[in-house]
C-alpha cells in the first residue's frame, strides 16, 4: 500500500511548550487531514487542507498543505494537558479516488 | 460536518459468532466508508459503502468476512462474520458529507472476541 509516514511517534512534553508533528511521502497527496482521537472515541476532524502551500489555523493548532504536495505538518501552540491523545495525518493520494490514506499517529503526552 | 452514532459501542464475543455494526448518520450522505483500527494500530480501510451500489473491499478484506448492507443515506451495517481474537479491534464508520475527501468519523465500536 501507499506509505504516509508520520512522525514522531510519540511526544512526551511539558505543559506550555510547542508541538510539530509532520507527514511525509513519496506520491502527491490532493488534501490533507489532521485528526485527534483520544481514548474511547473515534478521530475527531481538526483541520483539513485542500490546496499546496496553504496555512490554517484553529485556535492553537496550525497545519500547513506542503509547497511539493507530498508533506503536512501540524504544530500545537502553548499545549495543555487536554491535548493529550493521538494525532493522525491522512491523506488523499492524486490517484485514489476518496479513500484515505492514514499516517502511523503521533501519541502526545503532557505533564502538568 | 455530521453527527454519527455507532451501536453497540462495545462488546465481547465469542468466536465463531458473528457481530452487526450499525452507523447511524444525522443527514443523508452519499459515501460512507468502513474502517478498522487494530489495538495500538492506525485506521484501515475495509470497505467503501455508497448508497445505490455495490461495496467496495479493500485488499485484505472480503465480503464473506466483512457484508456491508446500505439500504439508504443514513445507515450502514458492517458484520463481522465468524470471530476469531484476531478480529478484536476497533471498527469505525465514516461520512464524507461533503462528496469532498473530508471524512467525519463515528465513535468507534470496539469488539473483543474471546
Amino acid at each position: 500500500g501507499q506509505q504516509l509516514n508520520q512522525s514522531p511517534q510519540s511526544m512526551f512534553i511539558q505543559e506550555g511548550e510547542d508541538v510539530s508533528m509532520n507527514c511525509t511521502s513519496s506520491s502527491i497527496f490532493n488534501t490533507w487531514l489532521w485528526y485527534k482521537q483520544e481514548p474511547g472515541e473515534g478521530p475527531v476532524l481538526l483541520i483539513a487542507l485542500y490546496k499546496a502551500g496553504e496555512l490554517t489555523s484553529n485556535g492553537r493548532l496550525t497545519a500547513q498543505f506542503g509547497i511539493t504536495r507530498k508533506d503536512s505538518f501540524l504544530n500545537i501552540s502553548a499545549s495543555i494537558p487536554s491535548d493529550v491523545g493521538i494525532y493522525f495525518c491522512a491523506g488523499q493520494l492524486e490517484k485514489a479516488g476518496n479513500m484515505l490514506t492514514f499516517g502511523g499517529g503521533t501519541r502526545l503526552m503532557v505533564k502538568p | 460536518s455530521a453527527v454519527i452514532s455507532q451501536k453497540p459501542s462495545r462488546d465481547i464475543c465469542q468466536r465463531g459468532t458473528s457481530l452487526t455494526i450499525q452507523c447511524q448518520v444525522d443527514s443523508q450522505v452519499t459515501m460512507m466508508f468502513w474502517y478498522r483500527q487494530q489495538p495500538g494500530q492506525s485506521l484501515t480501510l475495509i470497505a467503501t459503502a455508497n448508497q445505490g451500489s455495490e461495496a467496495t473491499y479493500e485488499s485484505g478484506f472480503v465480503i464473506d468476512k466483512f457484508p456491508i448492507s446500505r439500504p439508504n443515506l443514513t445507515f450502514s451495517t458492517l458484520t463481522v462474520s465468524n470471530m476469531s481474537p484476531e478480529d478484536s479491534s476497533i471498527y469505525l464508520c465514516s461520512v464524507a458529507p461533503t462528496g469532498w475527501e473530508t471524512q467525519y468519523f463515528g465513535p468507534g465500536t470496539r469488539l473483543l472476541v474471546l
